[in-house]
């Protein structure tokens, strides 16, 4: 069984599209995230939600808007998509400082 | 934004021989994590360090916690293909609400 799933694996869009990504936990862990991958595999945070509420916004643009429906689920809308939003976006939860379980990214290819 | 120094950014190593990298910051830590990514996959963690000069294994992986809590290192132990990925150094700090400060990884080739 999956721990923490994305879909989809592969999304390729033109600029000015807009799309979602989804993620879903079955690990009942409390707080999921969102990180973003570039091209030179550096990781960094980019929302967090504990319990369905944000608890960091590190300064993303507000094209992208992460939505929590319920605490096993975390997505992620993008707006107006630019060439600098290609990148691997990966999903992640945790309950213990650290712990945290990554899904296996989403590449996101903006043409 | 604050970023830990990790290195070496990659090694080219022959089956069998160890391996070590590290990571250090100006910053102090409270938390210390090594983490595997395989290609198309997402990062997988390999050990936890809580406390300051803390020791833990993990089978062929040994990490520790520096003294200072500003640096952690990783060493891996006569080494096997299966090894190969890009390994991050990740720190967490006190009331940061579960945010990760990764490293910038070492991508780890090993020839049979």
């Amino acid at each position: 069984d999956t721990a923490v799933s994305q879909t989809p694996k592969y999304l390729v869009t033109q600029m000015g599209n807009d799309k979602s990504i989804k993620c879903e936990q079955n690990l009942g862990h409390d707080t999921m995230y969102w990180y973003k991958q570039d091209s030179k595999k550096f990781l960094k945070i980019m929302f967090s939600y504990n319990n369905k509420e944000l608890i960091i916004n590190e300064t993303v643009p507000n094209r992208f808007s992460p939505k929590s429906p319920d605490k096993a689920h975390l997505n992620l809308h993008i707006n107006s998509l630019e060439l600098g939003d290609s990148a691997v976006y990966f999903c992640a939860s945790s309950q213990v400082i650290g712990w945290k379980h990554f899904g296996d990214g989403t590449r996101l290819t903006v043409t | 934004g604050q970023q830990l120094n990790q290195s070496p950014q990659s090694m080219f190593i022959q089956e069998g021989e160890d391996v070590s990298m590290n990571c250090t910051s100006s910053s102090i830590f409270n938390t210390w994590l090594w983490y595997k990514q395989d290609p198309g996959e997402g990062p997988v963690l390999l050990i936890a360090l809580y406390k300051a000069g803390e020791l833990t294994s993990n089978g062929r992986l040994t990490a520790q916690f520096g003294i200072t809590r500003k640096d952690s290192f990783l060493n891996i132990s006569a080494s096997i293909p299966s090894d190969v990925g890009i390994y991050f150094c990740a720190g967490h700090q006190v009331n940061q609400g579960g945010k990760l400060i990764f490293g910038q990884g070492t991508e780890l080739s090993v020839k049979p």
